[in-house]
């Protein structure tokens, strides 16, 4: 049974401090790493997808991988009240016969406090 | 650009009622298409997906049943609802994978199913 954990939260931060979201996932072979941000009643919007080790920077988001250690983590910088939602992050994992899939972690909720 | 589209919005049904949610995908052609379920409290499931017109691959068994009748249309069925199929349907599409990489998945607005 491949697992994606993620700490549930809540995780409040100030406005304009970095929030940090991780991630563990149990398949050593997983090469997909995805970051989605859901809203209250809304469907998941990706942020940010990562699939080598290291660090991947757009705008105020920040990925980092370390495939040895089964962890991504999501770096928010200047956490803004608009950024309080519910993170997702989802891994692949080979589901049979060659075939790929992704599985997700419960969420991080997020609060930004102003 | 790509647009997906999911209808209805909401739908609260009976319990034995039948379903069917339809999911169509414009701006790309080919697409992996998805149905995931996210219940109260839970993470997202997947449910079905699809490679291609009339491939349809099952994750979890159920009442539920998928089907691919055109590239870019994607419809999840029912013939008798139960009260464990309330939650959040999710359509998604993706473009083509390689050998363990998939490309990012794209969302449809989803459909909050209620079954009384």
């Amino acid at each position: 049974q491949k697992e994606v954990e993620q700490n549930s939260g809540p995780l409040s931060v100030p406005e304009g401090a970095i929030a940090s979201l991780n991630c563990t996932y149990s398949d050593r072979g997983s090469q997909s790493f995805f970051w989605y941000r859901q809203y209250s009643g809304k469907s998941p919007e990706l942020i940010m997808f990562i699939y080598s080790n290291g660090d991947k920077e757009d705008g105020r988001f920040t990925a980092q991988l370390n495939k040895a250690s089964q962890y991504v983590s999501l770096l928010i910088r200047d956490s803004q009240p608009s950024d309080s939602a519910t993170y997702l992050c989802a891994v692949s994992g080979d589901s049979g016969a060659g075939s790929y899939q992704l599985t997700f972690g419960k969420g991080t909720k997020l609060s930004v406090i102003p | 650009s790509q647009t997906i589209h999911q209808w209805p919005a909401t739908l609260v049904q009976p319990v034995g009622s039948p379903l069917s949610l339809e999911c169509t995908v414009e701006g790309t052609s080919n697409p992996n298409l998805y149905w995931y379920r996210q219940a109260a409290g839970r993470g997202l499931q997947l449910l079905f997906y699809s490679v291609g017109i009339g491939q349809i691959s099952s994750e979890v068994p159920q009442n539920l049943s998928a089907s691919r009748p055109q590239d870019r249309q994607f419809i999840l069925s029912s013939k008798k609802l139960l009260l464990s199929d309330s939650g959040f349907y999710l359509c998604a599409w993706s473009g083509g994978s390689g050998t363990g990489v998939i490309s990012p998945l794209h969302f449809g607005n989803g459909t909050r199913l209620t079954v009384t």
